[in-house]
C-alpha cells in the first residue's frame, strides 16, 4: 500500500516557466511534508518542508502548497532553470515517525 | 561546515562475500539513518539509531543485514553472503533529535554485486 503516491513519473518544462511537482497521501495522521532534490549518483537533498499547520511554505524559487482535505501537496518552483533537472521526492511523516517517500518525479527543464 | 559523508562511494563485490560501509554523520546530529535506494524508487528504509540506540528496523531488514553506532558518532551497515537482489545505492541521513524529522543525506554508496 502505498501511502505517499507522486503519479507523475516525469515532467518537462520550458526553461523560465514554473515547475508543478505533486503529490498525494492517504495517511491522515502525516503531518509534516518534506520535498528532496536527487541528483544522478548523489543522495536527497532537502528542499523545503511544511507543517500540516500551514497551508504555503515558500523559500526563493521553491513553494510549497499544502491541501489537507485532498491529501494533495505541490511544489512549485518560479523560474525553472536548467539545473532544477533531477528527479524530485516528496516524504511524509507524524510525529517521530519514519519519512514514507514517493516514487519520484524527473523534472526536465528543457532550453 | 561539514556534510554527511559516506565511505566507499562505490563497492563492487562477489556473490556470497560481506561488504561494510561507513556513515559519518552531522556531528550535532544524534539520529542517524540507512536507506536502501533501487531505480525508480524512492528510498527505503532500513534502520535508525539515537546516539547509539538502534531504535527501529524494518521488517525487511534480512539478518544478513546489520548495523552498528558504538560510540553514537558513525555508524556501520554490513551485509553478509551478499546477493546480486542486494546490488542498490546505500544511503546515510542524519538528523538533529527533534519531533519532526528533517533528514539529511549523504552522496550514498552503490553496490554493485556480481
Amino acid at each position: 500500500d502505498q501511502q505517499v503516491k507522486q503519479n507523475s513519473p516525469s515532467l518537462s518544462v520550458q526553461e523560465g516557466r514554473i515547475s508543478i511537482l505533486n503529490c498525494d497521501y492517504t495517511n491522515s495522521m502525516f503531518d509534516y511534508f518534506l520535498w528532496y532534490k536527487k541528483y544522478p549518483a548523489e543522495g536527497p537533498t532537502f528542499l523545503i518542508s511544511i507543517s500540516s499547520i500551514k497551508d504555503k511554505n515558500e523559500d526563493g524559487r521553491f513553494t510549497v502548497f499544502l491541501n489537507k482535505s485532498a491529501k494533495h501537496l505541490s511544489l512549485h518552483i518560479v523560474p525553472s532553470q536548467p539545473g532544477d533537472s533531477a528527479v524530485y521526492f516528496c516524504a511524509a511523516s507524524s510525529l517521530d515517525t519514519q519519512l514514507i517517500w514517493g516514487a519520484g518525479t524527473k523534472l526536465i527543464i528543457k532550453p | 561546515d561539514t556534510g554527511v559523508s559516506q565511505d566507499p562511494r562505490h563497492k563492487i563485490t562477489k556473490r556470497g562475500q560481506n561488504v561494510t560501509f561507513r556513515c559519518d554523520p552531522i556531528s550535532e546530529h544524534n539520529r542517524l539513518y540507512w536507506y536502501r535506494q533501487t531505480l525508480g524508487q524512492g528510498p527505503e528504509f532500513l534502520t535508525y539509531f539515537q546516539n547509539e540506540a538502534q531504535l527501529e528496523k524494518s521488517r525487511l531488514l534480512s539478518d544478513r543485514f546489520s548495523a552498528e553506532r558504538p560510540k553514537g558518532s558513525f555508524s556501520t551497515l554490513e551485509i553478509q553472503r551478499t546477493e546480486q537482489g542486494d546490488s542498490a545505492m546505500y544511503l546515510c541521513a542524519s538528523s538533529p533529535w527533534t519531533g519532526y524529522n528533517t533528514q539529511y543525506f549523504g552522496p550514498g554508496t552503490r553496490l554493485t554485486v556480481l
